[in-house]
């Protein structure tokens, strides 16, 4: 089946640095990347959604120039956190959509930033 | 616009059934999925269900929907601990733009 393999799965860094997350799907072409963000017990909350070779399409309330998403092939989608400060700690989860739709849109493994 | 509404919690003794429900508001979805999400993991789909079907079973698992009441339920039959988790209700459709949209997400708690 379908996979998509994001990584770091954790990662600690320190306010003002910057951090990025690759997604890369092993067995299929990825057509579109979306990225979102998981807060404790909460939903997941879409951040931007990206097409191959494309600018990313950013949501409402998402600063474009701090999570900088970039989607250069069919495979492989990084979400650079720019300048992180603590509030930018969270869990953040890429998932991919393919040509068919019915295999629904596979997700990576998340990633939990903290940032101190 | 879009909107996918589920209940927050369900607790269930082992080997009991579980139900999770969830309406949706967006009459042309073309697909309903149900994911899971393990704590610290990311989200793992169960199964799916094209909208015209109103049933599709899956080992323990059976999808019933309702398309007149916008209504989707997962049944999980013979709940194991192992099942405890969160399970997200979502609606998709065909085409590069659509976004699919998710539910908040049924914490499903299975206790001995």
């Amino acid at each position: 089946g379908a996979v998509v393999s994001q990584h770091p799965s954790w990662v600690i860094c320190k306010s003002g640095t910057s951090v990025k997350i690759e997604c890369r799907s092993l067995d299929f072409q990825a057509t579109t990347m979306f990225w979102y963000r998981q807060f404790p017990k909460q939903s997941l909350m879409l951040m931007a959604t990206s097409n191959e070779g494309s600018k990313a399409t950013y949501e409402q309330g998402v600063e474009k120039d701090k999570f900088l998403i970039n989607h250069a092939s069919l495979t492989l989608s990084t979400l650079t956190v720019t300048s992180a400060h603590p509030e930018d700690s969270s869990f953040y989860i890429c998932s991919a959509r393919g040509r068919q739709s019915n295999y629904g849109y596979t997700f990576g493994s998340g990633t939990r930033l903290t940032v101190v | 616009g879009e909107d996918v509404e589920q209940s927050l919690f369900l607790s269930v003794r082992e080997g009991d059934s579980s139900v999770i429900n969830c309406t949706y508001t967006d009459s042309s979805s073309t697909y309903l999925y149900w994911y899971k999400q393990e704590p610290g993991a990311g989200l793992q789909l169960l199964t799916y269900i094209f909208s015209n079907m109103d049933m599709k079973q899956d080992q323990r698992l059976t999808v019933l929907l309702n398309k007149k009441d916008k209504h989707l339920s997962l049944r999980i039959a013979d709940t194991q601990t192992g099942d405890s988790a969160i399970y997200f209700c979502a609606e998709g459709g065909t085409g590069g733009s659509y976004i699919p949209t998710f539910g908040r997400g049924t914490s499903l708690i299975v206790h001995p």
